[in-house]
Formats: structure tokens, C-alpha cells, sequence
């Protein structure tokens, strides 16, 4: 199946600093890849959704300009948390479309856990 | 608005059989996912079903009404290893999914 990584599994940071995770599609191009939070025992939130080559769309109450999102090729997107903050630690995970498969599954990223202290 | 509903929380014994039920209000339909996330974990595949009836593979079966808005995720031969959140997903007509929150299955010896 296909296979998407997130890179940093985790990390802690301190209160202020900007943290990037980046997410690839290994075995398959993603025009269109998920970035999700998802906060203890919640379910998963739709943060944006990335389209290759073009602006990422904000879900209502997401900061564009806190989360950055660039998609800048078909295996790759990168979320900048920018300014990191404690209520900002949660589990990250992205997903990615495979416009191939035989439908429209989202396959997951392993996620990132992020710390700010 | 768009709403998915499904049980906060199940416990069941291992070796039976349980069913952790799903309905759905959304804007237009393309298809129902079941995902199983363990604890700390990315949620991974479980199913799809975009036309009513039952989709069985191995251990785990989901039916789909659509006309009832009603899915349902079956697991048979319960393992401990089965603990995990079950997620009920929905496509909606702009092919994005809507979540559910998720059950939370607890499995005992």
C-alpha cells in the first residue's frame, strides 16, 4: 500500500520558536495532502488542506499565518507551526490522496508529536 | 450542518463479537471510511463502503445503509490486541471527510 512519512516524529520545543514537520508520499504522487491535529482522547481536526502548487485552504479558526503550509511538490508538503506556544502541543498528522487508488483514501502519516514548553 | 455520530465508548470480552455503529447528516455522500487508531498512533485503514450492503475482510465486516445514513463496523474473534479508537469517516460531496469522534474500544480478557 502506499506509504507516507512525517518527519520529526517528535519534538519539544521551547515557547516562541518556529518547529517545521514535513510529510512526503514515498511510493505515490499527492496532488493533495491533510494537515491534522488531534488533541488527547478528541477526535482528529482538519487544519488545511495542501493542493500542490497552489495555496493551502484554512479550516475556520486555523491561523494561516501561524500554520504555514507549502506544498511545493507532489511528494512533499511542510507545516510551520510558527511562534509555538504550550496550547499548541499536540499530535500533527498529515494524510495524503493518492488520485490512483481505486478511491479516494487518505493514507496517514505515522504523525508528529510536538511539545512546546 | 454536517454531523457524524457514533458511541463514545464499548467494552467487550475477547473471542466475541462486537458492533460499533455509525449515522451520518452530511452534504452529499462519496463513501464511508473505517479507520482504527491505536493510542499515540496515525489512524490506518480499515474499510470503505459507497454502496449499501455488507464489505467483509477477515475478522472485520462493515455494512452501509445510505438511505438510513447507518454504517456499522463488525469485529469478530475479538483479539486484545483490538483496543484501539474506531473512526467512522464520511466523503462528503466536495470529496472532503468528515470525522467522527471516534469509539473508543475497550477489550477484556
Amino acid at each position: 500500500g502506499a506509504v507516507v512519512s512525517q518527519h520529526p516524529s517528535w519534538v519539544i520545543c521551547k515557547s516562541g520558536t518556529s518547529v517545521k514537520i514535513e510529510c512526503r508520499s514515498l511510493d505515490f504522487q499527492a496532488t493533495t495532502m491533510f494537515w491534522y491535529r488531534q488533541f488527547p482522547k478528541q477526535s482528529l481536526m482538519l487544519m488545511a488542506t495542501s493542493n500542490e502548487g497552489s495555496k493551502a485552504t484554512y479550516e475556520q479558526g486555523v491561523e494561516k499565518d501561524k500554520f504555514l503550509i507549502n506544498h511545493a511538490s507532489l511528494t512533499l508538503s511542510t507545516l510551520t507551526v510558527t511562534s509555538a506556544h504550550p496550547e499548541d502541543s499536540s499530535f500533527y498528522i498529515c494524510s495524503a490522496r493518492d488520485q490512483l487508488a481505486d478511491y479516494n483514501e487518505q493514507f496517514f502519516g505515522p504523525g508528529t508529536r510536538l511539545t512546546v514548553l | 450542518g454536517q454531523n457524524i455520530d457514533q458511541p463514545t465508548e464499548m467494552t467487550a470480552t475477547e473471542g466475541a463479537i462486537v458492533q460499533i455503529n455509525c449515522t451520518y447528516q452530511t452534504s452529499g455522500f462519496n463513501g464511508l471510511f473505517w479507520y482504527q487508531q491505536h493510542a499515540g498512533e496515525a489512524p490506518t485503514f480499515l474499510s470503505y463502503n459507497v454502496l449499501d450492503g455488507l464489505e467483509e475482510k477477515g475478522r472485520f465486516s462493515s455494512f452501509l445503509s445510505r438511505s438510513k445514513g447507518y454504517s456499522y463496523l463488525l469485529l469478530k474473534e475479538l483479539q486484545m490486541k483490538d483496543s484501539a479508537s474506531y473512526l467512522c469517516a464520511v466523503l462528503d460531496s466536495n470529496y472532503q471527510l468528515i470525522w467522527g469522534a471516534g469509539t473508543k474500544l475497550i477489550i477484556k480478557p
